[in-house]
């Protein structure tokens, strides 16, 4: 049972544009939502969280947006650059809004920002 | 900061063998650490959690004897593969929670190969 879905296996996205990559979700329970990037053969580097009790977070380029009532969330990448080619996973979490206990991990989405 | 080392980053063993894999927090102390797996384009599958003193917790699934895991302090969880088998070949990749933060931060990975 996947809890965690990125339904788009890869995304192809030009260098400027924006890079939006989805996540759905079927546990209410969860309370904590993160995406991490990762390059082959190397560990998943956090980017970026956000709480259930918001419905947006903002770090630089990257922005968070979560829709409770859908149990999706998006992560925008603006403006896309070429070093943001990597795997994007989004992960979730239902320990009182941290990622104190397991994380749930979707399936990944491979993301390629053409020059 | 919340630099997270792995050790070995890869190693190749012959089936029987046990092989253990340290994870370090370089630069913070993580009561809690975690211990993941990942098959070839596929997602991160939590194995178990790591808490400082006690006994890991193992997820459903996951065999407690096979796959020992010792957290000596808080800065370091071992996981060793006993008696592995090419089954067991895989990227295994821990996580710590840094005290009083609410986001884990990933090793970069060890890629194990049983022959």
């Amino acid at each position: 049972d996947q809890q965690v879905k990125q339904n788009s296996p890869s995304l192809s996205v030009q260098e400027g544009r924006i890079s939006i990559l989805n996540c759905d979700y079927t546990n209410s329970m969860f309370d904590y939502f993160l995406w991490y990037k990762k390059y082959p053969a190397e560990g998943p580097t956090f980017l970026i969280s956000i709480s259930s009790i918001k419905d947006k977070n903002e770090d630089g380029r990257f922005t968070v947006f979560l829709n409770k009532s859908a149990k999706h969330l998006s992560l925008h990448i603006v403006p896309s650059q070429p070093g943001d080619s990597a795997v994007y996973f989004c992960a979730a979490s239902e320990a009182g809004g941290t990622s104190y206990g397991k994380l749930t991990f979707g399936q990944g989405t491979i993301l390629t920002v053409h020059p | 900061g919340a630099v997270v080392s792995q050790h070995p980053s890869r190693v190749i063993c012959k089936s029987g063998t046990s092989v253990k894999i340290e994870c370090r927090s370089l630069d913070f102390q993580a009561t809690t650490m975690f211990w993941y797996r990942q098959f070839p384009k596929k997602s991160l599958m939590l194995m178990a959690t790591s808490n400082e003193g006690s006994k890991a917790t193992y997820e459903q699934g996951v065999e407690k004897d096979k796959f020992l895991i010792n957290h000596a302090s808080l800065t370091l969880s071992t996981l060793t593969v006993t008696s592995a088998h090419p089954e067991d070949s895989s990227f295994y990749i821990c996580s710590a929670l840094p005290r009083g933060r609410d986001t884990q931060y990933f090793g970069p990975g060890t890629r194990l190969t049983v022959l």
